[in-house]
Order: C-alpha cells, then sequence, then structure tokens
C-alpha cells in the first residue's frame, strides 16, 4: 500500500511570504490530519479532517493558516504571511478510525528566515 | 496543549540492554500508540494498546498501560544500534478522534 505523500520536502522562505503543502493520504483514509512538529517538541495538532470537513481546528492560526480537503482526498495546507515562530516541520497522517494507528508522510520541513 | 508527558526526556544505553520509557496523561482515553522517529522526519507507528487492555507485545517491544494511574511504558529489548531515535507517546481521547502527543523520549542506543 502507497504511504502518505507530502511535499515539498524543504521549503525556505522569507517572513511575510506565503507557503503551501500538499498531502495525499493513504486511499480510503477518511480523516487527515496536519501537525506542526518544532524542533525538539512533540507534533501539535493544527486541523483534523474527516472526509473534506474540519473536524478539529481549536489550534490552528486562523488569522495566517488555512486548510482545505478537496473531494475528501488531498488536502493542503497554507501559511500566509509566514512568520519567524512558523518554521518547523508539517506532518501529514491519515487513518482509518481511531482504533488504528495513524501513518504519517516523511514532512515538509519549513524554514523561515 | 500536549496530553502526554514522557520520562526520560532522554536515555543514552549499551547496545543489548533494554531500554524502558514512560508516559503519563491526564484524561480518559480510548487507545494509546507508540511512534518512533528518525532524524526530525516522518513518525512510524510501533503499536497501540486499547483502554482496556494492560499489556502488549510486538517483537523486542513490550507496552503496558494502567488506566488507573494514567500511564503507559514501552520497553524496548536487546537494543540495537538502529534502535536510536525519538520514541512518543500519543492518546486518543474517549471522546472523538484526536491524537495528542507527548514531548518524547530521545533514545541512543551505543554501539
Amino acid at each position: 500500500e502507497a504511504g502518505v505523500a507530502q511535499s515539498p520536502r524543504y521549503k525556505i522562505i522569507e517572513k511575510r511570504q506565503s507557503v503551501a503543502f500538499w498531502c495525499n493520504p493513504i486511499s480510503g483514509h477518511a480523516t487527515l490530519y496536519w501537525y506542526q512538529q518544532i524542533l525538539g517538541q512533540g507534533p501539535k495538532l493544527l486541523i483534523q479532517f474527516q472526509n473534506n470537513g474540519v473536524v478539529d481546528d481549536s489550534q490552528l492560526p486562523k488569522d495566517r493558516f488555512s486548510a482545505e480537503r478537496l473531494k475528501g482526498v488531498d488536502s493542503t495546507l497554507k501559511i500566509q504571511p509566514a512568520k519567524l515562530e512558523d518554521s518547523a516541520v508539517y506532518l501529514c497522517a491519515s487513518s482509518l478510525d481511531r482504533m488504528d494507528g495513524y501513518t504519517f508522510g516523511s514532512g515538509t520541513r519549513l524554514t523561515v528566515v | 496543549s500536549q496530553q502526554g508527558e514522557e520520562d526520560p526526556q532522554a536515555l543514552s544505553i549499551q547496545e543489548g540492554e533494554n531500554a524502558t520509557m514512560n508516559c503519563s496523561y491526564k484524561t480518559s482515553i480510548n487507545n494509546l500508540q507508540w511512534y518512533r522517529q528518525n532524524s526530525g522526519r516522518g513518525l512510524v507507528h510501533l503499536i497501540l494498546i486499547r483502554s482496556n487492555e494492560r499489556e502488549k507485545h510486538s517483537g523486542r517491544l513490550r507496552v503496558t498501560l494502567d488506566t488507573s494511574k494514567k500511564s503507559s511504558s514501552l520497553l524496548i529489548t536487546a537494543s540495537r544500534a538502529a534502535d536510536t531515535a525519538s520514541y512518543f507517546c500519543a492518546t486518543v481521547h474517549a471522546a472523538g478522534n484526536k491524537l495528542t502527543f507527548g514531548g518524547g523520549t530521545r533514545v541512543l542506543v551505543k554501539p
């Protein structure tokens, strides 16, 4: 089975610029998650989708972050404008249901300079 | 906010020794999961233990869960250099699907 695909692998941008990340989950996985992982910390959930509906976005900084999941499959996460503190690895994960382990993509390492 | 707290934050052992790390959490859970992460990349799911289970094994991994103490432990037996990684516990709340991670334990296995 193919894993969770993410792109790009790396991105370097200047503060106040915009950036977008893409995620393709495992086929058939209804639930998709975006996590932010700052160096040395555990991943923090940004947003959770069930099919194409948002289940939880309570920790998403909505003034600058947005996410969508088109047709309940692929998802994009956007930051506009970026701040220095947004430097992190952005991880996408998908799962069949909550009794399954989550499958994570390799992540996108964002550096904001 | 992070649900789980791992202890210790870092662990250094010799190859062949056992590694034990602990996780404590705050709210009622549906299940608890352990993940491994190499070099800040994607996390790999290791094992899931349900709230009505007390112990689970997978290869050289042994996980215990004590819901009365809201704690779990992960034991890696006969460690190898390839086990060097960060290990995270994560919990799924009793209500909802959200998977919440702790801060992780960095394990170094010296050859």
